[in-house]
């Protein structure tokens, strides 16, 4: 069984552009987690989508936005980047509201802004 | 995860075990997790614990969770090089995990 798979592993981008990150979570799997990993700041929690839809937002600006996809697969977008936002950026999933067994993370895509 | 609170670093000998402590804040929590963080990898899924249990052993892991005082402990028996790592705790509340800081676990010979 394929487990979470991010794309792209590296993202370079300059400030002020844009970055477009991608989660595959495992077949089954409905709900999609977004953590950002900061150096010295432990996981955050982004955003969680299960059935396409938003269900909750971490204390983010709104320039961290994301989508689920019909297929459960799902994208982050972050606007308008700033240097701070240069982490490693981590996906999980989890079967739907079965949480029992925490989630599964992908290994994550590592995002520097210049 | 500021609502979990983990020490930052602890140094073992090889061969010793290893001991990572963890507070949690939202008594509600039924789940509690130890996830491990190779250095340029995700987060595997180590082991958890329900809150309903005082203790769990899986090999040379053993968690015990004190429900009292909100603490939670994860044990490395026969600690080898290859247990170095980030540990973190983490919690489920909101249905949403939030994790420690992390431990960083540094094995010497």
């Amino acid at each position: 069984e394929a487990g979470v798979t991010q794309s792209p592993t590296h993202l370079i981008k300059t400030r002020g552009q844009q970055a477009t990150l991608r989660c595959s979570p495992i077949s089954g799997h409905t709900s999609v987690y977004w953590y950002q990993q900061a150096l010295g700041l432990g996981l955050q929690f982004l955003l969680w989508y299960d059935e396409g839809e938003e269900r909750n937002r971490g204390n983010f600006p709104p320039r961290f936005s994301g989508r689920q996809f019909p297929n459960y697969s799902s994208e982050l977008n972050v606007n308008a980047l700033e240097l701070e936002d240069s982490a490693l950026y981590l996906c999980a999933s989890s079967p739907g509201v079965v949480r029992i067994y925490g989630y599964t993370f992908g290994s994550g895509t590592r995002l520097t802004v210049v | 995860g500021e609502d979990v609170e983990q020490s930052l670093f602890l140094s073992v000998r090889e061969g010793d075990s290893s001991v990572i402590n963890c507070t949690y804040t939202d008594s509600s929590s039924t789940y509690l997790y130890w996830y491990k963080q190779e250095p340029g990898a995700g987060l595997q899924l180590l082991t958890y614990i329900f809150s309903n249990m005082d203790m769990k052993q899986d090999q040379r892991l053993t968690v015990l969770l004190n429900k009292k005082d909100k603490h939670l402990s994860l044990r490395i028996a026969d600690t080898q090089t290859g247990d170095s790592a980030i540990y973190f705790c983490a919690e489920m509340s909101d249905y949403k995990l939030s994790f420690g800081a992390g431990t960083t676990v540094t094995v010497r010979a």
